[in-house]
Formats: structure tokens, sequence, C-alpha cells
């Protein structure tokens, strides 16, 4: 897992909480995102740092959070008002401001109890 | 905003047979498209990607077409492996990738 690491692995939420799903990476890029990956659907981006302290929202980022302090750190939160989380998440990041050659994580599984 | 289709969802073929899939795409402007390999329990990996000044590329068993006056384009893999079992994405990009829905490609003995 050199290079882009996602954490934890599964993650459940109950109703009301908020979650935070933690993404780092060590290939010095400048942009990082946030994709949620459902059964038949393709990758969706939530969110989107193209620079530190910079962010912008993706096609799907209502009930979502984001942060980029640090270059190597864009941890991702799922708020109470994200009403269907469930879903595979995966942190990808790239030396393109554009997304071209995306390096992913190993992604989590993000569960509702 | 782009719109990418990718057809087929589900591909079965025989081993050693070639396997083809197809994606169109809505914005003219796109100039990039790649396509990543996702195996079962895995992340996605970039395998083959294209750029709109090119009409095709190829990288050992894989090859990617690009018809820009049909906004379409396509992946080839040829003499099919079982470890070729995988999830495939397309994307196409003018600033941000938009990725096409997945075709689940099973390799049989």
């Amino acid at each position: 897992d050199g290079g882009i690491t996602q954490s934890p692995k599964y993650l459940f939420r109950k109703e009301g909480q908020n979650v935070t799903l933690s993404c780092e990476q060590n290939l010095n890029h400048d942009a990082m995102y946030w994709y949620r990956q459902d059964p038949g659907q393709g990758l969706r981006l939530i969110y989107y740092s193209q620079i530190v302290n910079d962010f912008q929202k993706g096609d799907i980022a209502e009930g979502y959070s984001v942060s980029r302090e640090k270059k190597e750190s864009f941890p991702l939160t799922v708020t109470s008002a994200q009403k269907n989380p469930t879903a595979f998440y995966l942190c990808a990041s790239s030396d393109s401001p554009r997304g071209e050659k995306l390096f992913f994580g190993s992604g989590t599984q993000l569960s509702v109890l | 905003g782009e719109n990418v289709e990718q057809h087929p969802s589900t591909l079965s073929v025989q081993e050693g047979d070639s396997a083809v899939i197809k994606c169109t795409y809505s914005d003219s402007a796109s100039n990039y498209f790649p396509w990543y390999k996702q195996e079962l329990g895995k992340r996605p990996q970039l395998i083959i990607d294209i750029r709109s000044n090119v009409g095709e590329k190829k990288d050992q068993r894989i090859a990617v077409t690009l018809n820009k006056t049909a906004k379409h384009f396509s992946l080839h893999i040829t003499e099919t492996q079982p470890e070729d079992s995988a999830v495939y994405f397309c994307a196409a990009s003018r600033r941000k990738l938009q990725f096409g829905a997945g075709t689940q490609v099973v390799v049989t003995p």
C-alpha cells in the first residue's frame, strides 16, 4: 500500500453520527480527490483539492466535508446530513491538476448500523 | 457537464479471445481518455490512456482507439487471460475526470 493510504478499511456509522475517513499520501502530489463507488454506478467525485488550503465540490458533495491543511492529508467527513452513506470510498492523488494518472488508495467501506 | 456512457456492463469471453469495451462522451472539448482496471477487492489502477491528438495507442495486449468525430473511444484486449478478469472503467476529461459506470469482464478458461 505504498504511496497513498486510506484508513480504516471498514467503518460503521450510527444514525446521526459524523465519521471521518483518513487519506494520506507520500507521493508529493498537489492534487487529491475523493470518490464514492456504488455498484453499477462507477466512480463519482465528491470533493477535490488542487493545492493546500483549497478544495472544490465535486458532483455529489452534499452531506460531505473535507479539509486540506497539509499536502499529504485530505480527510473526508461523512456528516449526518448524508442520508445514504453506505458505499465504498476511494481517495486518489495526482501530480496533474486535471486529475490525470490518478493513484488510488485501497478504499474504505462505510456501512450504516 | 461531461457525461460518459460505457457498454457493455458485463462481458464474458473465452480465454484467448478478444474483448472490446466501448465508451461515448458528450463534451467535444474533452481531451484526455484513461482506462482503469479494478480487480476484485483491489484499488483501481491506470492501464492505458490516450489524448485527443492521438487516434490509437497500444501497450502489449491492450489498445485504445479514439474517434473524436463520433465522440467515442474503445478498449481492446487481445488474447485474454484469466488475470484480465476485472471491472474496467473508462473516463473522459477536459478539466476533471468523469467516469463511466464500468464493465465487469469475466474470462473463462
